[in-house]
């Protein structure tokens, strides 16, 4: 069964800062990993997709990279904003092939202007 | 143009009764799911229709009846209440490789939410 964690639980940081969100998960064999945003009372936002094959994937001042391997992803943010505060999570699928996605508890993120 | 929506958004009740959420997705995906988020935020998955077939049915009461009438709907309904199913409940919807296997570079999108408080 497919376990996912994030750490940290929360983070606060000044605006301005880069910071890196981490995920790990137990089961290697993965399709892939997708990072995702949730803002207070909203839904979630796909922010980046690894496919299993790739090591990294970039949109904006978002950087995720993923080691299969070790069962680890990180999410990068560059230049951070105060608009980037939400939550954010990451969720990888389960071996099996069917689509059931595991999500991580997620990591609490705030910048401070 | 809204991907995946859902109705109601809010939803508040009684122990006991029955509702139903709605959901629609206009992305054309063969696959739709229904998750729920609980109070500690954490999100787990309940169900998963691919083309109208159920394919992933987790430990959920009975209680909780998913309906796929077509490949772009899957509704949510949910017999006699009771307070611990106050949650979010989302709804998402992906492109698979075919019967519900994989889904390679597309992403899993998700609805809004909708917000149920049972009293």
């Amino acid at each position: 069964k497919q376990e996912v964690t994030q750490i940290p639980a929360a983070l606060s940081v000044p605006e301005g800062e880069n910071l890196v969100l981490n995920c790990s998960f137990t089961d290697s064999a993965i399709y892939n990993l997708q990072w995702f945003r949730q803002d207070p009372g909203k839904g979630l936002t796909s922010l980046l997709l690894i496919q299993s094959s790739q090591r990294e994937q970039t949109s904006g001042r978002l950087n995720a990279s993923l080691d299969k391997s070790s069962g680890r992803s990180t999410l990068y943010i560059a230049a951070s904003q105060p608009g980037d505060s939400a939550t954010y999570l990451c969720a990888v699928p389960d071996s099996g092939g069917y689509q059931k996605v595991t999500f991580g508890t997620g990591t609490k993120l705030q910048v401070i202007p | 143009d809204t991907a995946v929506s859902q109705t109601p958004k809010y939803l508040v009740t009684q122990m006991g009764n029955d509702k139903s959420i709605k959901c629609e997705q206009n992305l054309g995906h063969d696959t739709m799911y229904w998750y729920k988020q609980d109070s500690k935020k954490f999100l787990k998955i309940m169900f998963s229709y691919n083309n109208k077939e159920l394919i992933i049915n987790e430990t959920v009461p009975n209680r909780f009846s998913p309906k796929s009438p077509d490949k772009a709907h899957l509704n949510l309904h949910i017999n006699s209440l009771e307070l611990g199913d106050s949650a979010v409940y989302f709804c998402a919807s992906s492109q698979t490789n075919g019967q519900g296997r994989g889904y390679g570079a597309n992403v899993l999108t998700f609805g809004a939410g909708s917000r149920l408080t049972v009293l």
